[in-house]
């Protein structure tokens, strides 16, 4: 049973070039979350989707965007990029909107030039 | 903002000694979730306590929560090198029926065989 994955592993971009990240959550999960870890802090919440709609937003400004399709799997967005989009990005997965414990993929490390 | 703060930023142990990490947070919770962090990679779900819940035990790991003052700690016993990682506290509270996550900056953990 494969856990979350995410693609790519490693991203270089540069200055207001737009960027796709993509999450296919663990078998049998339903509910994504995408977040936002800078180096040396603690994962900050992008937003959440479910039934292929985006439930709860953190406070991230609208270039970052999402998707999610019918079989549950996720995309994030971000354009215009800034030097401080610069971070691990992270992808959780679990079963229904109410569940405890969410799983996550290894990220997607994006560098910004 | 992040909910949840760690203390210590920074613990470094020998083998074979106990590792306290502490979290504090703000607003009421619904459960609080410690995961691991091995060199910037994903996370990894170590132990989960409710709110009604005082005290947890998984293995060599021992969770504590006290709701009147708003903390919790992770002790960690006999650690072994391997237990080298960063460590984050979760704060988990329903908000329009989605359970929402917020973690803390993280205590970085190193244990020196």
């Amino acid at each position: 049973d494969a856990g979350v994955t995410q693609s790519p592993t490693h991203l270089i971009k540069t200055r207001g070039q737009q960027v796709t990240l993509r999450c296919s959550p663990k078998s049998g999960h339903d509910t994504v979350s995408w977040y936002q870890q800078a180096l040396g802090q603690g994962p900050q919440f992008i937003f959440q989707y479910y039934e292929e709609e985006e439930r709860q937003r953190g406070n991230f400004p609208d270039r970052f965007s999402g998707h999610q399709f019918p079989n549950y799997s996720s995309e994030l967005n971000v354009n215009a990029l800034l030097l401080g989009d610069s971070a691990l990005y992270l992808c959780a997965s679990r079963r229904g909107r109410a569940t405890d414990t969410q799983y996550f993929g290894p990220g997607t490390r994006l560098t910004v030039l | 903002s992040q909910q949840g703060e760690e203390d210590p930023q920074a613990l470094s142990i020998q083998e074979g000694e106990n590792a306290t990490m502490n979290c504090s947070y703000k607003t009421s919770i619904n459960n609080l979730q410690w995961y691991r962090q091995n060199s910037g990679r994903g996370l990894v779900h170590l132990i989960l306590i409710r709110s009604n819940e005082r005290e947890k035990h998984s293995g060599r790991l021992r969770v504590t929560l006290d709701t009147s003052k708003k903390s919790s700690s992770l002790l960690i016993t006999a650690s072994r090198a391997a237990d080298t990682a960063s460590y984050f506290c979760a704060t988990g509270g329903f908000v329009s029926n989605f359970n929402k996550f917020y973690f803390g900056s993280g205590t970085k953990l190193n244990v020196k065989p």
